[in-house]
């Protein structure tokens, strides 16, 4: 089956550290995506991929920071920088044409302990 | 770059009742245009699109058309169900000047 994921479903995060959200897509997409939800809100871009080894920042990036080293994986690190790291984060993908869809991953909760 | 605005909520319908969800954008360009839901806990899925003037996109009930002149797509349905309950935004698509974007999505709860 074609799809996207992410894992894991919930992280912890200690006060100084960095973590790593994966995300994994086989739908031979050229462009991946980083969205930020907090409770009751929208999506907020994070950063943005639309080819291998090149990525943009989003309208919040600071204090994350992402790779785009394979067509199909595109971790998003969460740095010690972020103060206010607690969110749902979905990763999404698509073909990148401009009448394309997004198709998003099931999300990663992140608590802060 | 391009804006959408989007009904605020949260809506509590009873269910059978009729649905509408107003969204309205601005954009350079013409951009398709996507409704997504999104269930508790889980990922936005596409529920429907359009891609130009006058298409109107349908799926599970679900239609919004696309309205160059009003720069609208608003999403209606006729008869609510319980499972529609859900979260859900308004999308203009990407355009050559900008990215895609979502609107702040509006909270329907349907209630037997």
């Amino acid at each position: 089956d074609g799809g996207i994921t992410q894992s894991p479903k919930y992280l912890f995060r200690k006060e100084g550290q960095n973590v790593t959200l994966s995300c994994e897509q086989n739908l031979n997409h050229d462009a991946m995506y980083w969205y930020r939800q907090d409770p009751g809100q929208g999506l907020r871009l994070i950063y943005y991929s639309q080819i291998v080894n090149d990525f943009q920042k989003g309208d919040i990036a600071e204090g994350y920071s992402v790779s785009r080293e394979k067509k199909e994986s595109f971790p998003l690190t969460v740095t010690s920088a972020q103060k206010n790291p607690t969110a749902f984060y979905l990763c999404a993908s698509s073909s990148g044409q401009a009448t394309e869809t997004q198709y998003f991953g099931p999300g990663t909760r992140l608590l802060v302990l | 770059g391009n804006s959408v605005t989007q009904m605020e909520g949260p809506v509590t319908l009873s269910e059978e009742a009729f649905l509408t969800i107003n969204c309205t954008y601005t954009a350079t360009g013409y951009p398709s245009l996507f409704w997504y839901v999104q269930y508790p806990g889980e990922g936005l899925q596409l529920l429907l699109k359009a891609t130009k003037a006058d298409d109107k996109g349908s799926n599970k009930g679900f239609e919004a058309t696309y309205r160059k002149e009003t720069t609208s797509f608003h999403l209606e349905k006729g008869s609510v169900q319980v499972s529609d309950s859900a979260v859900y935004f308004c999308a203009p698509g990407k355009t050559s000047y900008d990215k895609v974007i979502f609107g702040p999505g509006t909270s329907l709860s349907v209630i037997p």
